[in-house]
């Protein structure tokens, strides 16, 4: 168990919808990222966030978002969904306390939300 | 860019052999990490080991070992005494530039399938 969690497992909707993926950070992490897995894309990285604020973007597209909230935990939101947005959807995170101290050599994956798009 | 290119998509090791999954990567970056993390069948990512490019000694994590060659740009993983519950996705992974405290995000290879025989 890496210690971070996403909800829900999986995730069954239609083209045009609108879902929100929602992960939890190991304890301590400020950093959260967001990745996706697909067969053609291989892991491709979406964007990351640090104590609440965007860090870095990767290849997210325009219809997909993200926040970060004071707890640390994480909401991806994916709207317009198209059947190419089938995949499974990753949150990892590493530490670096509020003091800029410790620096893991580790991101910690979660377990993953595969979502399909029907 | 940052690339990672693992050129081996498939791979067949017999019990209690060990095997070597292959890794190059191309950076301009002086600092850097590198990464391997396992994916069973389950699909969870599991963190098997790092190596930071200033990293003078090889890394080691139980049964696996990094083979970094900076000068050829490869971090090979080793894996000894393969096991049957080691067949998985590996896939090698570059951290990319930290932002001002915090961790990069990782770019991955397309992963090697390691298939152990009994």
């Amino acid at each position: 168990d890496s210690g971070v969690t996403q909800t829900p497992k999986h995730l069954i909707t239609a083209t045009g919808q609108r879902v929100t993926l929602r992960c939890s950070p190991r304890s301590g992490d400020l950093s959260v990222y967001w990745y996706q897995q697909s067969l053609d894309q291989g892991l491709q990285f979406l964007i990351q966030y640090y104590n609440g604020e965007e860090r870095a973007k990767g290849n997210i597209l325009e219809r997909f978002s993200a926040q970060q909230f004071p707890d640390l935990h994480s909401e991806l939101n994916l709207s317009s969904l198209e059947l190419g947005d089938s995949a499974l959807y990753f949150c990892a995170s590493s530490g670096m306390d509020r003091r800029g101290r410790g620096s893991y050599n580790e991101q910690f994956f979660g377990p993953g939300t595969r979502l399909t798009v029907l | 860019a940052q690339k990672i290119t693992q050129t081996q998509p498939g791979m067949f090791v017999q019990e209690k052999e060990a095997v070597t999954l292959d890794c190059t990567y191309d950076t301009s970056d002086q600092s850097y990490g590198l990464f391997w993390y396992k994916q069973p069948s389950s699909g969870e990512m599991i963190f098997l080991i790092y190596q930071g490019s200033y990293d003078e000694q090889n890394a080691t994590e139980g049964r696996y070992s990094l083979n970094f060659q900076k000068a050829r740009k490869s971090a090979n993983l080793v894996i000894s005494a393969s096991q049957l519950g080691d067949s998985a996705m590996y896939f090698c992974a570059m951290r990319e530039a930290n932002y001002g405290g915090s961790q990069g995000n990782l770019i991955f290879g397309k992963g090697t399938k390691l298939s152990v025989k009994p």
